[in-house]
């Protein structure tokens, strides 16, 4: 079946750095890939719709500014935290949408981010 | 608006009982698809089921089946014999096909006690 990875898949950094999460469809192009977070014992909300080649569409209450999202290929689409603060520490995980063929969504393993 | 409820927060069972996972959803749509996933301690999502809306025929995989009720708005899921290694968080989920966003319900947290 189709795989997604996630680097890296875990995170701790101090307060007021940025981190950089890598989302990657390693066996289909994505032109849409999408962003969720999960905090502890919660369910998964949705962040953002990565759009190769165009802006990311967010949600509502999801600041654009500090969760900076870039899908500059069809296999790769980044999400970086800003500015991470400790309410930031999350599991944050991405799909990618392989419309071509199985138009189905298939789930990275996520990326756990500790903020100190 | 799309919404997606699981009312069972947590459940105990003990091991070779069955099981059954209760969800709800809304939606305007007339052309949707719902999903079933595992998400064990590891946190790593897995996929076990998705149903179209069209398509109302129950489905067993192994220990797995699932009943879908368009008349009831649900899509519940029941494990047979369950095993320890059940043990996890299942997520329902609901997708409208104009957009592919994948709504969560919260989760129902699964004890398979031995």
């Amino acid at each position: 079946g189709a795989v997604v990875s996630q680097h890296p898949s875990w995170v701790i950094c101090k307060s007021g750095t940025s981190v950089k999460i890598e989302c990657r469809s390693l066996d289909f192009q994505a032109t849409t890939m999408f962003w969720y977070r999960q905090f502890p014992k919660q369910s998964l909300m949705l962040m953002a719709t990565s759009n190769e080649g165009s802006k990311a569409t967010y949600e509502q209450g999801v600041e654009k500014d500090k969760f900076l999202i870039n899908h500059a290929s069809l296999t790769l689409s980044t999400l970086t935290v800003t500015s991470a603060h400790p309410e930031d520490s999350s599991f944050y995980i991405c799909s990618a949408l392989d419309w071509m063929m199985t138009d189905t969504q298939y789930f990275g393993p996520g990326t756990r981010l500790t903020v100190l | 608006a799309q919404k997606v409820t699981q009312a069972q927060t947590e459940i105990s069972v003990v091991e070779k009982e069955d099981v059954t996972l209760d969800c709800v959803y809304e939606t305007r749509d007339t052309t949707y698809y719902l999903f079933w996933y595992k998400q064990p301690p590891s946190g790593e999502l897995v996929f076990l089921i998705r149903r179209n809306s069209f398509d109302e025929q129950n489905e067993i995989s192994g220990r797995y089946s699932w009943n879908f009720q368009k008349s009831t708005s649900s899509f519940n899921f029941t494990i047979t014999a369950s095993q320890v290694v059940d043990s996890a968080v299942y997520f329902c989920a609901l997708s409208e096909t104009r957009d592919d966003k994948i709504i969560f319900g919260k989760g129902t947290r699964l004890h398979i006690l031995p």
